[in-house]
């Protein structure tokens, strides 16, 4: 069964470096999200987007966070300049078209020291 | 999007069926119910969506009754390894709108 793969599972990065987190969606998938979830607490949404520009973002995607499809499989998230704050599990999901359920990946562990 | 109210927590014994209730009293007309999974350090794992009516797959079942206002997770003859938050999510899945989450409801299955 295909699935959405991300890359790497844990990131360790020191407080103001720039992190990119990756993920391969499943091929022939239209719509992109990101989400988080810090330790111990709710699942939250980042971003989606589709046809090639973000649809929708929360209050949590503020203008340190960016993310891009460079290719046709690729999907990436952008911290500019991380905070401590910043360190949750970050998940990538992906959704065909229609009334079918977005699929999410085993995520990326995101630590700041 | 509708809010969902779920049990907290729910214990269980190998082996029994257990059936994990959620109520969406604000359900629109367009709007799917579907469940997720999630282990710890894992994403959320998509288990079973429904409209309305009953829906079956290898794993789960789930029943709607008639106004929607409430949809119940059937999981038969669990094992330890259910162990896990079952999250209800209710929403339009037709465009890519996002998910919002709850707490979900711990599933803890003892031996």
């Amino acid at each position: 069964e295909p699935e959405v793969t991300q890359t790497p599972s844990h990131q360790v990065t020191q407080m103001g470096q720039e992190v990119i987190l990756r993920c391969v969606p499943i091929s022939n998938h239209l719509y992109f999200y990101w989400y988080r979830q810090i330790l111990g607490q709710k699942v939250e949404f980042l971003v989606s987007f589709y046809n090639n520009e973000i649809s929708e973002k929360s209050e949590i995607f503020d203008d340190q966070f960016s993310v891009e499809r460079p290719d046709g499989s690729n999907f990436t998230l952008k911290i500019r300049s991380t905070k401590l704050e910043d360190s949750a599990m970050y998940f990538c999901a992906s959704k065909p078209a229609g009334n079918q359920p977005q699929h999410f990946g085993d995520g990326t562990r995101l630590s700041i020291l | 999007l509708a809010k969902t109210t779920q049990p907290i927590s729910m214990d269980s014994y190998e082996g029994q069926e257990v059936n994990i209730t959620c109520s969406h009293n604000n359900i629109a007309t367009n709007d799917y119910i579907t469940w997720y999974q999630q282990f710890p350090s894992q994403g959320p794992r998509f288990i079973i969506q429904g409209y309305k009516t009953k829906v079956t797959n290898e794993v789960a079942s789930l029943f709607i009754p008639a106004d929607r206002k409430s949809s119940t997770l059937s999981l038969p003859r669990v094992s330890l390894s259910d162990t896990a938050v079952y999250y209800c999510l209710v929403g339009d899945m037709e465009y890519g709108n996002k998910l919002v989450f709850g707490a979900g409801t711990i599933l803890r299955v003892k031996s």
